[in-house]
């Protein structure tokens, strides 16, 4: 079974600064997908970026980017420039050819003014 | 465009009541998906569905029911509430089981408290 672990419960960030998100994840499969997904107080899940395992070239969107180590399973987000609406939980997530998506316990990320 | 709706938004239950959490999806997706989500904690996969009349367990499935007479609706069903499936439910689709790389579709949840 895949596990995924995010050792941040908490993390803050000033407005426009940047701040990493770390997550480790366990999986004896060699083609997957990881993604990440931010949940604000609203409580919907919203995609944020989504990474190949097949791919080298880490994943972009916009301020938010990924470093994903597959030899080290680690695969962190970093956002860039914060912005007081990125304040929300953001879960990193692992998805195998069995189609269930693994979820990691989540990280808290306030940002201040 | 609808997506994925999901109700009740919130819901009280005595322990020992049933309910029927109701999930209904607009895009044709064939894969469908019942997450809870306890406080501090990510979500946990309690039944999903690759199609009409298919259903199959997740991790956490006791104490739940399911069933997916049509595409579109795939409701969850608790017999006997317990303190411990106070938590909040999400419901979520996918189109296709052929590509990994499906995004998720997720309901905006709903907030249940077993008392």
């Amino acid at each position: 079974a895949q596990t995924v672990t995010q050792s941040q419960p908490e993390m803050s960030v000033q407005e426009a600064e940047t701040v990493t998100l770390s997550c480790t994840y366990d999986t004896s499969e060699s083609d997957y997908y990881l993604f990440w997904y931010k949940q604000p107080p609203s409580r919907q899940m919203i995609l944020v970026i989504r990474q190949e395992a097949y791919k080298q070239q880490n994943a972009t969107e916009n301020r938010f980017s990924v470093n994903f180590q597959k030899a080290a399973k680690s695969f962190s987000l970093k956002i860039s420039d914060s912005q007081l609406g990125d304040a929300a939980m953001y879960f990193c997530a692992f998805h195998n050819a069995g189609n269930m998506l693994t979820f990691g316990g989540g990280t808290r990320l306030m940002v201040k003014p | 465009n609808a997506g994925v709706t999901q109700t009740p938004k919130f819901r009280i239950l005595k322990i020992g009541q049933s309910m029927t959490l109701q999930c209904t999806q607009d895009m044709n997706h064939n894969y469908m998906y019942w997450y809870r989500q306890d406080p501090g904690m990510g979500l946990k996969l309690i039944y999903y569905s690759v199609g009409a009349g298919i259903t199959d367990k997740g991790e956490v499935p006791n104490g739940y029911n399911v069933s997916r007479s049509t595409t579109e609706d795939f409701p969850l069903r608790l017999e006997l509430a317990a303190p411990s499936q106070t938590s909040v439910y999400f419901c979520a689709s996918s189109y296709s089981p052929d590509s990994l790389n499906e995004k998720l579709f997720f309901g905006s949840g709903t907030q249940l408290s077993v008392l």
